[in-house]
């Protein structure tokens, strides 16, 4: 159970293009899921957290314009990066903690989806 | 503000040998929790383990257990009978109330025949 499923895996495009990454819980309920951005050899650092049903919070020094997170459903949250620039290529995680548990339930992460700009 | 330290950078073990990866965190709250992850070649996030910080008893998985060090700020990983699929990076995360984790740098850890 908990599986999150992340779409897609790897993305290539040119630059100024927009993409879009999709989140699901396939199994569960997620009011809550987070979004990460790796660079090599790196750990995982948040970027924002996206509710279900209202805007995402984002962290300090993320540009909200430029990662556009909408989180229509209780199953399904999308990052956009739009007008992507090389700068922006990066390992992309999501996660989601299941619906109406504590802070001690784990966040189950997606596969990922490495995303290279041209 | 929540912060959490790894300082071995990277660790390496022979296969069947035991090996323990340091933790140290610190935070604010009272009530939180902590994570080891590990992360294969493949970039998926494995939990390995957990512990809520108001249970005194260490937690354990099979090979894997923690040495939990409250006083301290310790969250040690030390891993059993170490296999070659242990091969990985693992990180050591927190979370508290705001359910936000917080991870640290990591530890390759290699695991040698």
């Amino acid at each position: 159970g908990a599986v999150v499923s992340q779409h897609p895996s790897w993305v290539i495009c040119k630059s100024g293009t927009s993409v879009k990454i999709e989140c699901r819980s396939l199994d569960f309920q997620a009011t809550t899921m987070f979004w990460y951005r790796q660079f090599p050899k790196q750990s995982l650092m948040l970027m924002a957290t996206s509710n279900e049903g209202s805007k995402a919070t984002y962290e300090q020094g993320v540009e909200k314009d430029k990662f556009l997170i909408n989180h229509a459903s209780l199953t399904l949250s999308t990052l956009t990066v739009t007008s992507a620039h090389p700068e922006d290529s990066s390992f992309y995680i999501c996660s989601a903690r299941v619906r109406g548990r504590g802070g001690n339930q784990p966040q189950h992460f997606g596969d990922g989806t490495r995303l290279s700009i041209l | 503000a929540q912060t959490v330290t790894q300082s071995q950078p990277e660790m390496s073990v022979q296969e069947a040998e035991t090996v323990t990866l340091s933790c140290t965190y610190d935070t604010s709250e009272s009530d939180y929790y902590l994570f080891w992850y590990k992360q294969p070649p493949s970039r998926q996030m494995i939990l390995v383990i957990r512990q809520e910080a108001y249970k005194q008893q260490n937690a354990t998985e099979n090979r894997f257990s923690v040495n939990f060090q409250k006083a301290a700020k310790s969250f040690s990983l030390k891993i059993s009978d170490s296999q070659l699929g242990d091969a990985a990076m693992y990180f050591c995360a927190l979370t508290g109330t705001a359910s936000k984790l917080t991870f640290g740098t990591g530890t390759r850890l290699q695991v040698t025949l």
